[in-house]
């Protein structure tokens, strides 16, 4: 079965300090990987997907097979970064669901 | 934002009545989701649907039925309602052009209440 682990359900840093939320899944297969966030008051919102290796807002994710993990990281926070991140893993084709973290709440303190 | 709607946005309920929450698109999306978000949980798959009349149980199915008469409306009913199932409901949707994939747009949820 798949599983996605957040080990951290808040973390607070401070303003201009770098940012790491982890996240390590568990799939025998080949996973695509998501981080989605969450701002306060709004809906939940795609920011990155593993396969675009894109930095979006200054987060950058990569994926590490051999680690099994997907963090997501920002070299220095911004207080508007302050939401709910979830990690999310789809399984690929065949599969029509998307397994989500339990969550990290991000503070970023000014 | 895609066209996504919920309805009620919020509900007060006692346990034992039915209940009904609405998922609205205007996208054409052909796949839609319910999850239900509870602190300590994340957000977890109730049903979902990829086609008018197709459905599927997702993870936390137990107390939940759905349906899909039209492309646009994905109805999920609580034929009963408990205490347990206080929480926020998430509908969502998929893009047709990117077929399934992960990649989701979710609406603004609704809260629900038992009491």
């Amino acid at each position: 079965a798949q599983r996605v682990t957040q080990p951290e359900k808040l973390l607070s840093v401070f303003k201009g300090a770098p940012v790491e939320l982890k996240c390590n899944y568990s799939y025998s297969g080949s996973p695509e990987l998501f981080w989605y966030v969450q701002y306060s008051r709004q809906r939940l919102q795609l920011l990155l997907r593993h396969i675009s290796r894109e930095s979006i807002k200054g987060f950058t994710a990569d994926l590490n097979k051999g680690e099994t993990s997907f963090h997501l990281k920002k070299p220095f926070a911004q207080e508007e970064d302050s939401a709910m991140y979830y990690c999310a893993l789809h399984s690929g084709a065949g599969s029509y669901q998307l397994t989500f973290g339990k969550g990290t709440k991000l503070s970023v303190i000014p | 934002d895609a066209g996504i709607t919920q309805s009620p946005r919020h509900k007060v309920t006692e346990t034992g009545t039915p209940v009904t929450l609405r998922c609205h698109q205007t996208e054409n999306h052909r796949y839609m989701y319910w999850y239900r978000q509870d602190p300590g949980h994340g957000l977890r798959l109730i049903h979902y649907s990829y086609g008018v009349k197709d459905t599927d149980k997702g993870e936390v199915s137990d107390g939940y039925s759905v349906s899909r008469s039209k492309t646009e409306d994905f109805l999920l009913t609580l034929e009963s309602a408990t205490s347990s199932q206080t929480s926020v409901y998430f509908c969502a949707i998929s893009e047709p052009a990117r077929g399934n994939t992960g990649e989701l747009f979710f609406g603004e949820g609704s809260r629900l209440t038992v009491l």
